[in-house]
């Protein structure tokens, strides 16, 4: 099928390498971030979040990281795997009310 | 346990057909997410339901564009006399929780496409 990923910037790694994603959010008033896998033929699939109020916040082989000075937030995927190959997205929210705003997205691509 | 499911996954339609989209979410789940997916972009902000309360509609891109849920359970979005730019991915997401920013499980989509 059509993949998700298409036009969109990607990032290539080796299998076992470590992974940072970025994203450059918009609105300095978000206070609430997700990160999003998503894919082909799929719904996004929550990782992990971090509030304004946190820096850096830890998962199962994933952390996210804030920067709210810069506007900044990466996701750091260890010991990346062929499963994680996919686009992931970053989401913000202002807290004012319940949208979600997503960026562009990027897609991961694991090398063998 | 069942996810949020969607139907139909595929549409094609003629440009100026009516469509209707479906979503069923899970069970029990108070908010529900309507969002607009275009090839090779984020998923886009439509509308949000808590139980049958449409409470924002401000991402509906024009007056074609219409929802429901009026038994706080299943919803609709229906697309009045489609155009080639709704040629996209609809994707619904459903939330335990009342706002549900924190917690939204996304359906896989309807990809609809105006011919």
């Amino acid at each position: 099928g059509e993949s998700v990923g298409l036009h969109l910037p990607t990032l290539s790694v080796q299998e076992g390498d470590n992974s940072i994603i970025n994203c450059a959010y918009s609105n300095s008033a978000s206070d609430y971030f997700i990160w999003y896998k998503q894919e082909s033929g799929k719904g996004p699939q929550f990782i992990i979040d971090i509030r304004s109020n946190m820096d850096k916040r830890q998962g199962q082989r994933v952390t996210v990281l804030l920067n709210k000075t810069v506007k900044h937030l990466s996701l750091q995927i260890a010991a990346t795997q062929p499963g994680d190959s996919a686009v992931y997205f970053c989401a913000e929210n202002t807290g004012a009310n319940s949208k979600l705003t997503f960026g562009k997205g990027i897609t991961l691509s694991v090398r063998p | 346990g069942a996810g949020v499911s969607q139907s139909p996954r595929y549409k094609v339609a003629k440009r100026g057909q009516d469509v209707a989209l479906r979503c069923d979410p899970i069970s029990g789940h108070v908010s529900l997410f309507w969002y607009q997916q275009a090839l090779g972009q984020g998923p886009e902000f439509l509308t949000y339901f808590q139980n049958e309360a449409q409470l924002d509609k401000s991402g509906l891109p024009s007056d074609r564009f219409f929802a429901e849920r009026p038994e706080g359970s299943v919803s609709t979005l229906k697309i009045q006399r489609t155009q080639q730019e709704d040629s996209a991915v609809y994707l619904c997401a459903s939330s335990p929780l009342a706002g549900g920013v924190e917690t939204q499980y996304f359906g896989p989509g309807t990809r609809l496409l105006v011919l």
